[in-house]
Order: C-alpha cells, then structure tokens, then sequence
C-alpha cells in the first residue's frame, strides 16, 4: 500500500528556533498533501492544503508567515515552523492523495512530535 | 462550519465484549466518512471508509454504519481484544477536507 513517512518523527528545540519537518510519499505521487495538528487529548485540525508547485492554501487561523508549507516535487511537502514558540509544541501530521481532492483516500504519516522549550 | 461529536470520550471492555463506538456530524453534505485508528504518538490508519451513498461497510470484526440524514455513523468492533486498544477517529470530508472528531479512546481489558 502507499506509504507516506515524516521525519524527523520527534524534535525538541529552543524558543526563537526554527524547525523543519519533511513528509515524503514513497512510492506514489502526490498531487495534494495535508498539514494537520494535533494537541494533546484533542483531535486533528487541518492547518493548510498544498499542491505541488503552488502555493499553500491555509486555514483560517493559521499564520502562513509562521507555517511556512513547501511542495516543491509530487513526493515531498515541508513544514517550517518560523520561530518557535511553545505554544507550537505539538503533534504534526502530513497526509497526502494522489488526486487533487480529499474526498480520495488520503495516506497519513506516523507524525511528527515538536516540543519547545 | 462542520462539526464532529464522538462518545463517549473513552471507553473500557473486558476482552471478548462487543461495542459500540458513536460519531455524529452537523452538516450532512458529506462526500464520505471515515473510521480512523490512532496508536498513542502514532498517525493515523484509515479502518473503513463509507461513501455517502453507502449505509455501511466491513472489515473483519468491524462495520461501520452510516445514516447521512440524521447525521450518524457507529463502528461495531465484535469479540474485542486487547491489541484493539487505540484511539479511534471519525472524520467527514465535504470533498475538499477531512473534519475530525475528538475520539474514542478505547482500551480493552485482557
């Protein structure tokens, strides 16, 4: 089956810092990918939507300058979290589809753990 | 804006008992829902998936039923077993993005 995996799968880093995260498809292409967040005990909310070689479309809410999503090729997305916060501290998830609309299977990754401190 | 409810918020079975997991939703115009489970700092592993203009599907020991028009899905787990403890999810999907509940998290007793 399709696989899609983050790295890294958790990082701890200092207030002020940036952190990237890659979500990789490995062994389809990936038109559309997904930016979920996930804060303890509650469930995912998604942050923004990007396909490949356009800009990311956010969610209302969502900093664009502080989540910077790049989806330069069909298999991978980063997220850059712009100076830290602990606020930010969180579990991110990318998701990914092969076609341009979630109403398709959507593949998720095992997640990414962020804790700022 | 849609919203998704899921109950009870957690759950605890001795192994071997049937149950019931409920979600509900407020706007019916869904394209399809999906049962989601979730291993603790895990990501997701889709379960069912139900298109709108289905009433339910199976895998295994799990159904999943859906009644879009009163906005309601429930997911049957049968002869429940300890490797079945997780967090499970619901989320509905107008077509362009997923609307997740908040969760079932279900630990089974052995």
């Amino acid at each position: 089956g399709a696989v899609v995996s983050q790295h890294p799968s958790w990082v701890i880093c200092k207030s002020g810092t940036s952190v990237k995260i890659e979500c990789r498809s490995l062994d389809f292409q990936a038109t559309t990918m997904f930016w979920y967040r996930q804060f303890p005990k509650q469930s995912l909310m998604l942050m923004a939507t990007s396909n490949e070689g356009s800009k990311a479309t956010y969610e209302q809410g969502v900093e664009k300058d502080k989540f910077l999503i790049n989806h330069a090729s069909l298999t991978l997305s980063t997220l850059t979290v712009t100076s830290a916060h602990p606020e930010d501290s969180s579990f991110y998830i990318c998701s990914a589809s092969d076609s341009g609309r979630a109403a398709e299977t959507q593949y998720f990754g095992p997640g990414t753990r962020l804790l700022v401190l | 804006k849609q919203e998704v409810t899921q109950i009870p918020a957690a759950l605890s079975v001795p192994e071997g008992e049937n149950l019931v997991l409920n979600c509900s939703f407020t706007d019916s115009a869904i394209y399809n829902l999906q049962w989601f489970r979730q291993d603790p700092g895990k990501g997701l592993t889709s379960l069912l998936l139900i298109q709108s203009s289905q009433r339910e599907q199976t895998s295994g020991r799990l159904n999943a039923s859906l009644d879009k028009s009163s906005g309601r899905s429930t997911l049957y787990i049968a002869a429940s077993q300890p490797g079945d403890s997780a967090t499970y999810l619901c989320a509905v999907t107008p077509g362009n993005q997923f609307y997740f509940g908040t969760g079932t998290s279900l630990t089974v007793i052995p």
